[in-house]
């Protein structure tokens, strides 16, 4: 069945980075986008970004992309989202999810189980 | 940024009864290909969003058809025909028209 795996859940330090990944299956990987979100405590629903699963292509949304970097790995169906400098106020479930580049809007039908990242010294 | 807000926030219902979630942007978000990018997503206690309706008004695959959203431009709603006991959860409105994507603040569904 279509599915996103994510990896296990971390925990860093202030000014560490942390990488997490997004193991995709179920469907073809290069005919999809794969976006990440954060929902941190008490916090709405925040959108980091999205990657083109075909060409790599990246959009980051402005709160983040001065510390934060998606890649894929299409021999793997693979995600990954990368975040530096991390401090306190990153600690969170960090989700990824798929949209198909084909058609309109860029609704997300298939979300992976999230990655909790606790930063704390 | 375009701004998100929902009404309400809190929303008791009674199963069987219908109900009604507001969503508003500060900017319209009818694109010139005629669509509302404008999504519904349900989080249920413990899980991941799971989509609901999509460009406005289309029904995800495998969502019940007592769920419904409407609307056009900068008023959205969406709207549960009858109740039942396992829609409880946060449901959050996000706007993929301009980036960066934004989320509404969720209103909260619980049974009375």
């Amino acid at each position: 069945q279509v599915q996103l795996v994510q990896s296990g859940a971390e925990v860093k330090k202030p000014g560490a980075s942390v990488k997490v990944s997004c193991k995709a299956s179920g469907y073809t990987f290069t005919t999809y986008a794969i976006h990440w979100v954060r929902q941190a405590p008490g916090q709405r629903l925040e959108w980091m970004g999205r990657i083109n699963a075909a060409n790599g292509n990246t959009r980051y949304s402005h709160k983040f992309q001065d510390r934060v970097s998606f890649t894929r790995d299409t021999s793997a169906s693979t995600a990954y989202m990368e975040l530096s400098s991390l401090r306190s106020e990153d600690t969170a479930i960090f989700f990824c999810a798929r949209n198909n580049l084909e058609g309109a809007g860029y609704y997300m039908d298939v979300w992976g189980r999230g990655t909790t990242v606790t930063v704390s010294s | 940024d375009i701004v998100m807000t929902q009404s309400p926030l809190s929303l008791p219902v009674t199963p069987g009864e219908p109900a009604s979630i507001s969503c508003r942007s500060s900017q319209s978000l009818l694109n010139s290909n005629g669509y509302n990018y404008l999504d519904w997503y349900l989080q249920k206690s413990g899980q991941s969003p799971q989509l609901l309706i999509y460009l406005g008004s289309n029904r995800a695959s495998g969502v019940p058809d007592r769920f419904s959203g409407s609307g056009s431009g900068t008023d959205f709603t969406l709207e549960i025909s009858r109740v039942e006991a396992e829609d409880v959860g946060v449901y959050f409105c996000i706007q993929t028209l301009h980036t960066p994507f934004t989320f509404g603040p969720g209103t909260k569904v619980d049974i009375k």
